[in-house]
């Protein structure tokens, strides 16, 4: 167990829809990374925030956001959904002391039908 | 900008056996790297990782990684594989420059039988 705790673990949703991803890092840690793990183009950054401010943004999708909370807990938002975004959403923290390891939860399987 | 590659996609590999995975990285500046591992159905799990110092770095489980930086690789060692190192491997690196994240291979599956 990692500490770092994603909700939902499967999520099953329409074309058009929008779900809303959420994760809690491992306690006291300030960063947050989400990434996306799909067969064909492998496991993507998408964007990381670090105690509630945006500190780099990867492959991320116009159609997706995401957000820190003050509490840390990071929430990853995908709207207006296509078939292709159906993968494996990974979230991921750090501590400020460590910051080369980075611990990932378990993921939160999304398919879009 | 850092990538890595991955050489195998997949290894195959008798119980007790020796196994190497491959490992290249591309960087301008010096790169910090890592091994990860993914059972099914989990989420990465820190192997080991090299940031400095000795080029023979030792992770969990018996793994161990020496980093070459003329051949610019980073190969994944295990001298006598079991049937629970049946798993996805993925090498990522960072650059030691400025800020920087992750970037994942695409993964090697060792298959032990």
């Amino acid at each position: 167990d990692s500490g770092v705790t994603q909700t939902p673990k499967h999520l099953i949703t329409a074309t058009g829809q929008r779900v809303t991803l959420r994760c809690s890092p491992r306690s006291g840690d300030l960063s947050v990374y989400w990434y996306q793990q799909s067969l064909d183009q492998g496991l993507q950054f998408l964007i990381q925030y670090y105690n509630g401010e945006e500190r780099a943004k990867g492959n991320i999708l116009e159609r997706f956001s995401a957000q820190q909370f003050p509490d840390l807990h990071s929430e990853l938002n995908l709207s207006s959904l296509e078939l292709g975004d159906s993968a494996l959403y990974f979230c991921a923290s750090s501590a400020m002391s460590d910051g080369n390891t980075i611990y990932f939860g378990e993921g939160s399987w999304l398919t879009v039908v | 900008a850092q990538s890595v590659t991955q050489l195998d996609s997949q290894v195959p590999v008798f119980e007790e056996a020796p196994v190497e995975l491959r490992c290249n990285y591309s960087s301008s500046v010096s790169v910090y790297l890592f091994w990860y591992v993914q059972y099914p159905n989990q989420g990465l799990q820190l192997l080991l990782k090299y940031l400095s110092g000795s080029t023979l770095v030792k992770g969990i489980n018996g793994f161990e990684a020496e980093f070459n930086k003329s051949q610019t690789s980073f190969h994944l060692r295990k001298p006598s594989v079991h049937i629970s190192d049946t798993a996805e491997y993925f090498c990522a690196v960072r650059e030691n420059s400025g800020y920087s994240t992750l970037t994942f291979g695409k993964g090697t599956m060792l298959l032990v039988s």
